[in-house]
């Protein structure tokens, strides 16, 4: 299995500027993760879904941000219009529900974003 | 809010030592504490997790210690070793059926020779 796969690993953009973030899932998992890794808040999570089904957006940290999972094989996480304090690592996950989840997720890479 | 913190942003050991990172959490409701590991420019990796019904799980060098009176858990690696640096994530999983995980804010680990 080729793991959680994320795409870009690095993007940067200008100000103002749409990004999208894309996360491939490990094949059978049924939910999904993404989370921002900041210094002041480490590891925060934005939105996850189960079942390609959004459960909990509470973290997204405004409306600029939006997420998508059209199936079970992909997602995309779009901010738009992006602002300088988006800047910071972005993370997708994976699991098969919580049975996984007590052992761990799997995470993906990552994707650095640089907004200029 | 921060439900799960970490107070220590980094730490240094020598190699050999004992290395102990720690956790504080706020919510009663968290039934399942983890740890991860994380290196530069890669994704953090399951490293041990616990039982809120244990006090204690050990795998290897790495044990987990669980204190639920104190809302603390901290995870001790014995001996360290260089390859060993890197950022240490406490993580915790919600009761019931819910699979979302609330991470910490890490602690940078210094192993030196």
């Amino acid at each position: 299995d080729a793991g959680v796969i994320q795409s870009p690993r690095h993007e940067v953009t200008e100000m103002g500027q749409e990004v999208t973030l894309r996360c491939k899932p490990i094949s059978g998992h049924n939910s999904l993760f993404w989370y921002r890794q900041t210094m002041m808040r480490g590891l925060e999570l934005l939105i996850y879904f189960n079942n390609n089904v959004p459960i909990d957006d509470s973290g997204m940290p405004e409306d600029r941000f939006s997420a998508k999972m059209p199936n079970a094989s992909f997602s995309t996480l779009k901010i738009q219009p992006s602002e300088p304090r988006d800047s910071a690592v972005y993370f997708c996950a994976s699991s098969f529900g919580r049975t996984t989840a007590i052992y761990g997720y799997t995470f993906g890479s990552g994707t650095r974003l640089t907004v200029v | 809010d921060q439900q799960v913190k970490q107070n220590s942003p980094s730490l240094s050991v020598q190699e050999g030592r004992i290395s102990i990172l720690n956790c504080d959490y706020t919510n009663s409701m968290f039934d399942y504490f983890l740890w991860y590991k994380k290196y530069p420019a890669e994704g953090p990796t399951f490293l041990i997790s616990i039982s809120s019904i244990k006090d204690k799980n050990e795998d290897g060098r790495f044990t987990v210690f669980l204190n639920k009176s104190a809302k603390h858990l901290s995870l001790h690696i014995v001996p360290s070793q260089p390859g060993d640096s890197a950022v240490y994530f406490c993580a915790a999983l919600g009761t019931g059926t819910a699979s979302k995980l609330t991470f910490g804010t890490g602690t940078r680990l210094q192993v030196t020779l």
